[in-house]
């Protein structure tokens, strides 16, 4: 059994400033993680995903992410948000047995005050 | 490359009434996901089709719901005799191939689907 929990799920913050976006995970077995971003009326997009290797995971548009097995935590952030961030971010799982049946969470929204 | 493409973009419909959603996967992908989106929720897995098979529709409602990914086509999901608790958005999800290392799924713009 997987799980993702996302913790607030409405977040703001100023242009500028640090975004952090918290992502917690449960998983029986080694995990693959994901974030991916909605715009509004839009699909999701892959924003990073982590399977092996480096737990630091950089993606697009300037966000990273970090793996954290001993606290199961996968949280997004980006040291300088632009207004063209506010959107909804989703983390999600999968894992390495069977096919890629994913869970995601119920979604972040990020605001970004000018 | 034209990306996952899902039509209607936007569905009404009348209670009681038949909704048809379509997917067309990425070229080259022959693995699709739906998902559902309630409102102020996430995505909830819905059901695994590879060409002419369900793999896996543990997400479905028993009732009213099927999906199908034939041979040629699109792939559809159907919901029958539609209920306002069904109004949501649907989106479909495609990837090379559906083992291994996680290949990333990529998402249509979804279908929202209302109910009258």
């Amino acid at each position: 059994a997987q799980s993702v929990t996302q913790l607030g799920s409405h977040v703001s913050v100023s242009e500028g400033a640090l975004v952090l976006l918290r992502c917690n995970y449960s998983s029986s077995v080694p995990p693959y993680l994901f974030w991916y971003v909605q715009y509004p009326n839009q699909g999701l997009q892959l924003l990073l995903k982590y399977t092996t290797g480096a737990t630091l995971v950089k993606g697009i548009n300037g966000f990273e992410a970090e793996f954290k097995k001993s606290e199961t935590s996968f949280h997004l952030t980006k040291p300088s948000a632009h207004m063209s961030d506010a959107a909804e971010y989703f983390c999600a799982v999968t894992n390495s047995g069977g096919y890629q049946k994913v869970t995601f969470g119920t979604g972040t929204k990020l605001q970004v005050i000018p | 490359n034209a990306g996952v493409m899902q039509n209607p973009r936007h569905l009404v419909r009348r209670r009681g009434q038949e909704a048809r959603l379509r997917c067309s996967p990425m070229k080259g992908h022959s693995h699709v996901y739906w998902y559902r989106q309630l409102p102020e929720e996430g995505l909830k897995f819905m059901v695994y089709l590879q060409k002419e098979n369900i793999i896996d529709e543990s997400g479905m409602p028993k009732e009213r719901f099927s999906a199908e990914f034939p041979k040629e086509g699109p792939s559809i999901l159907r919901i029958q005799q539609v209920v306002r608790g069904d109004s949501a958005a649907y989106f479909c999800a495609s990837s090379p191939k559906g083992q291994g290392v996680p290949e990333t799924q990529y998402f249509g713009p979804g279908t929202r689907l209302l109910v009258l």
